[in-house]
């Protein structure tokens, strides 16, 4: 089956910094993928999303770049702030299977004041 | 509050009961999805509906996890004797094109 993963479980960063969390994926045929944060005891939240068609795309704060090359996926956070601690997931669909989303185990940011 | 609204928010069961957890999707929204959380992990898809119809099973699901979206608005998750493998968080999302939405989750313990 698909496989999405990210490269790290743990991610410290100090307020202030930029955050990059990565996320792999192995089914080239995945066209459409989202970001998620997930704060303790809550449900996912969306945070940006992205179609193949695209290599990158900027929100406020935040910024996905996808490498279909290298089916690698990142989200980069700017001027992290507390409030952006939490567990971050990629999640992937493709047209061929667009009943379901895909999603990594997570990586934890924690963000240093 | 017009997000996805799941209850009930936390249970606690002993083995071999069964429990049911339920549903209300956004509105508009005609898919609603099933997914299944553990401690550390991502969200694990169970099963999807379109309207009624429930059109995707995980094989994950097995025959004691049945689920039901009878006028295609809310829907409900029953686990019948259950395990201690079953303590999760059980997670709803529905959406009408694109991104999903998530509840807040049900958290499932059994004793």
């Amino acid at each position: 089956g698909e496989s999405v993963g990210l490269h790290l479980p743990t991610l410290s960063v100090q307020e202030g910094d930029n955050s990059i969390i990565n996320c792999a994926y192995s089914n080239s045929a995945s066209d459409y993928f989202i970001w998620y944060k997930q704060e303790s005891g809550k449900g996912p939240q969306f945070i940006i999303d992205i179609r193949s068609n695209m290599d990158k795309r900027q929100g406020q704060r935040v910024t996905v770049l996808l490498n279909k090359t290298v089916k690698h996926l990142s989200l980069q956070i700017a001027a992290t702030q507390p409030g952006d601690s939490a567990v971050y997931f990629c999640a992937e669909n493709s047209q061929d299977n667009f009943n379901k989303f895909y999603f990594g185990s997570g990586t934890k940011l924690n963000v240093k004041p | 509050d017009t997000g996805v609204s799941q209850n009930p928010r936390h249970k606690i069961t002993k083995r071999g009961q069964n429990v049911t957890f339920r549903c209300d999707p956004i509105s508009e929204h005609n898919r609603l999805y099933w997914y299944r959380q553990t401690l550390g992990q991502g969200p694990e898809f169970l099963t999807y509906f379109q309207n009624e119809a429930q059109l995707e099973k995980s094989r994950l699901l097995s025959d004691r996890f049945s689920a039901e979206r009878p006028k295609g608005s809310f829907s409900t998750l029953e686990i019948q004797r259950t395990e201690q493998g079953d303590s999760a968080m059980y997670l709803c999302a529905s959406s009408f094109h694109g991104e999903l939405f998530f509840g807040e989750g049900s958290r499932l313990t059994v004793l």
